[in-house]
């Protein structure tokens, strides 16, 4: 049992917005700023897309936003696109420990 | 632009060992420290654990302390992951990734490893 959960899947047309969800169970976790998200597409390195709940590294579009509340961060794209299919994870750094959702797979209709 | 980029997929016997690498360009090896990461068929991400490479100390997670092994070769910018005595279980996906403050901004592909007799 991941200490971070996320909803196995999630789905939105083209031109949509989605959020996935990502909640802390573990008191190491909890309350870390440091939440990032990584896109994954079977068979490649998953990207870097947010980091510190809301940063964007460079060449990442801005129709992904990350965001905090309580023990739950969540991860939002906008303007949804077709290349944006793929499995999402969180992870979280706290007390000198890196902690990883279990993965939700995003699905363009 | 930083690349990692891990050996191809292995195939090996129950009891055998198995030898990842992870070749680092772009950046300078020594600056960042590299972690290895596990996904087992059907599982999440596990941290295995990670290696300083300006000093080559390795740290292993719980779960991974005694088959596990981390080492490098700073000559070729490179980082290894010797699992030895190799069982069904340890047939998983490994990666390497960079960690640049607290987030991973550098992954490699992922090495498929599958114990099987």
């Amino acid at each position: 049992q991941s200490a971070l959960i996320q909803p196995p899947s999630a789905s939105g047309s083209p031109g949509q917005s989605v959020t996935i969800s990502c909640t802390a169970t573990s008191s190491d976790v909890v309350g870390s700023d440091y939440v990032s998200w990584y896109q994954y597409h079977p068979g490649k390195a998953p990207k870097l897309m947010i980091y510190d709940v809301t940063r964007r590294p460079s060449g990442v579009p801005d129709r992904f936003s990350g965001s905090k509340s309580g023990n739950t961060a969540s991860l939002t794209v906008s303007g949804l696109q077709a290349e944006d299919e793929a499995d999402y994870f969180c992870m979280i750094y706290g007390g000198n420990n890196w902690v990883f959702g279990g993965g939700t797979k995003l699905t363009v209709l | 632009q930083v690349h990692l980029v891990q050996s191809a997929s292995e195939l090996k016997k129950p009891g055998a060992s198995v030898r990842v690498s992870c070749r680092a360009s772009g950046y300078t090896f020594t600056s960042y420290s590299l972690f290895w990461i596990r996904q087992a068929p059907g599982q999440g991400l596990e941290l295995m654990g990670w290696i300083t490479t300006n000093t080559g100390h390795p740290t292993y997670a719980q779960a991974f302390t005694g088959r596990f092994v981390f080492s490098l070769d700073t000559s070729v910018s490179t980082a290894y992951l010797q699992i030895s005595s190799l069982q069904a279980e340890d047939t998983a996906f490994y990666y390497c990734a960079r960690l640049k403050i607290t987030e991973f901004d550098s992954w490699g592909q992922g090495t498929l490893v599958t114990v099987s007799s």
